[in-house]
């Protein structure tokens, strides 16, 4: 068990350019999250998968913002034409039980 | 719907004094209810949790949290703080099967001890 990664650690882009963030979640876990934090708040749900189905998303994730996890292992989170605002940082997070989550390190974002 | 309240996003406490960190849930159904913590540039690591079973919840680092279903909390105290436990914490519900598992978090409350 070697926990929940993704990559990139940090990323800086310029507004308007398109990211993507990968997350490896623990092997065998069928669920995994995705969260944003900004700066003083706690995590914001944004989107989860069941194996490869996104089963729902929040009003967060608007338009640039989209969510695969082609095999059902990995996931991506891709942002197109970033903003400012969209700077945080993006947590993933995995389970097998459904009711306790295991998270990655994050991914900060910081859009110039 | 669930929405969690923690009061207090800084609390300061002396070396070896108790540690009371509180948190409020609302729940339309019965709710999961999760401690983590996290340390400046990491992700959440789970100190412990509450899924319908006891009531009085042991976790690691020797923090416990015990639901209350009439007051709607559940509070997380430690008898005597450690300089190591200088971190955010954040208290989540979660509306289990009827949502999908997802979470959702406090503010968080930023721990300081004093030595």
């Amino acid at each position: 068990d070697t926990g929940v990664s993704q990559n990139p650690r940090h990323k800086i882009t310029k507004r308007g350019q398109n990211v993507t963030f990968r997350c490896d979640p623990i092997s065998e876990h069928n669920r995994l999250y995705w969260y944003r934090q900004t700066l003083g708040q706690g995590p914001e749900f944004l989107t989860y998968f069941q194996n490869e189905a996104q089963l729902e998303k929040s009003r967060l994730l608007s338009d640039r913002f989209s969510a695969e996890r082609p095999k059902g292992s990995f996931s991506t989170l891709e942002i197109q034409r970033t903003e400012q605002g969209d700077s945080a940082m993006y947590l993933c997070a995995s389970s097998s039980d459904g009711d306790t989550q295991y998270f990655g390190p994050g991914t900060r974002l910081t859009v110039l | 719907a669930q929405s969690v309240t923690q009061l207090g996003s800084h609390v300061s406490v002396s070396e070896g004094a108790l540690v009371l960190l509180r948190c409020n849930y609302s729940s339309s159904v019965p709710p999961y209810l999760f401690w983590y913590v996290q340390y400046p540039n990491q992700g959440l690591q789970l100190l412990l949790k509450y899924t319908s079973a006891a009531t009085l919840v042991k976790g690691i680092n020797g923090f416990e949290a015990e639901f209350k279903k009439s007051e709607t909390s559940f509070h997380l105290t430690k008898p005597s703080a450690h300089m190591s436990d200088a971190a955010e914490y954040f208290c989540a519900v979660s509306p289990g099967s009827y949502g999908g598992y997802k979470y959702i978090f406090g503010t968080g409350t930023r721990l300081k001890v004093l030595a």
